[in-house]
């Protein structure tokens, strides 16, 4: 089946810097792929839609120039939090769509859990 | 009101039980249904996924969908502590669309040897 690797799995950085997350397909190619975020014991929350060759779409409250995202081949798509803070902290899910699989449904990355301290 | 409403539990039984886990919607333009396994500290896996009203079965699990009622449910049968983990139901209006793709709040299932 469809493969979405995500890293790193976990990591911890300083209020101020940068953090970069990467969302790869493995084993086929995803025009669109979709960030994440998610709160304990909370559902995922759409941040933004990333799309291969062109700007990313943002959903409504997120901050395009904190979540900085970049879909430069169809297998790989990153996000960057830029000037993280305490606030920042949660887990970030990368998703894209097998568009050939039997099934429609999205295949998730196995998380980022990012911790800003 | 939220679109998609699932209680979020947490939900113990003993080994061996069958789980009912449900969602109700009330957005009728839903025609796309999913089900997502998440364990801790990890991304959801793509358990179910039906379109429409009726039922479909996979192994120890079956997805449920009614959609006159505007309900949809998952049944594990034969539980096993390998099945402690949060469910959410994904609902979406279109076959293509994340953007769309709703989720419930998630059910914590915790299965007891």
């Amino acid at each position: 089946g469809a493969v979405v690797s995500q890293h790193p799995s976990r990591v911890i950085c300083k209020s101020g810097t940068s953090v970069k997350i990467e969302c790869r397909s493995l084993d086929f190619q995803a025009t669109t792929m979709f960030w994440y975020r998610q709160f304990p014991k909370k559902s995922l929350m759409l941040m933004a839609t990333s799309n291969e060759g062109s700007k990313a779409t943002y959903e409504q409250g997120v901050e395009k120039d904190k979540f900085l995202i970049n879909h430069a081949s169809l297998t790989l798509s990153t996000l960057t939090v830029t000037s993280a803070h305490p606030e920042d902290s949660s887990f970030y899910i990368c998703s894209a769509r097998d568009s050939t699989g039997r099934d429609s449904g999205y295949t998730f990355g196995s998380g980022t859990r990012l911790t800003v301290v | 009101q939220k679109e998609v409403e699932q209680d979020p539990g947490p939900l113990s039984v003993p080994e061996g039980a069958i789980v009912s886990l449900n969602c109700t919607y009330s957005n009728s333009a839903f025609q796309y249904f999913m089900w997502y396994r998440q364990y801790s500290r990890k991304g959801p896996e793509l358990l179910m996924y039906t379109y429409s009203s009726g039922n479909k079965e996979d192994g120890r699990f079956t997805a449920q969908v009614d959609k006159s009622s505007k309900y949809i449910s998952l049944f594990i049968r034969d539980s096993q502590p390998s099945d402690s983990a949060t469910y959410l139901c994904a609902m979406s209006g279109s076959r293509v669309s994340a953007r769309q793709l709703t989720f419930g709040s998630g059910t914590q299932l915790t299965v007891l040897p």
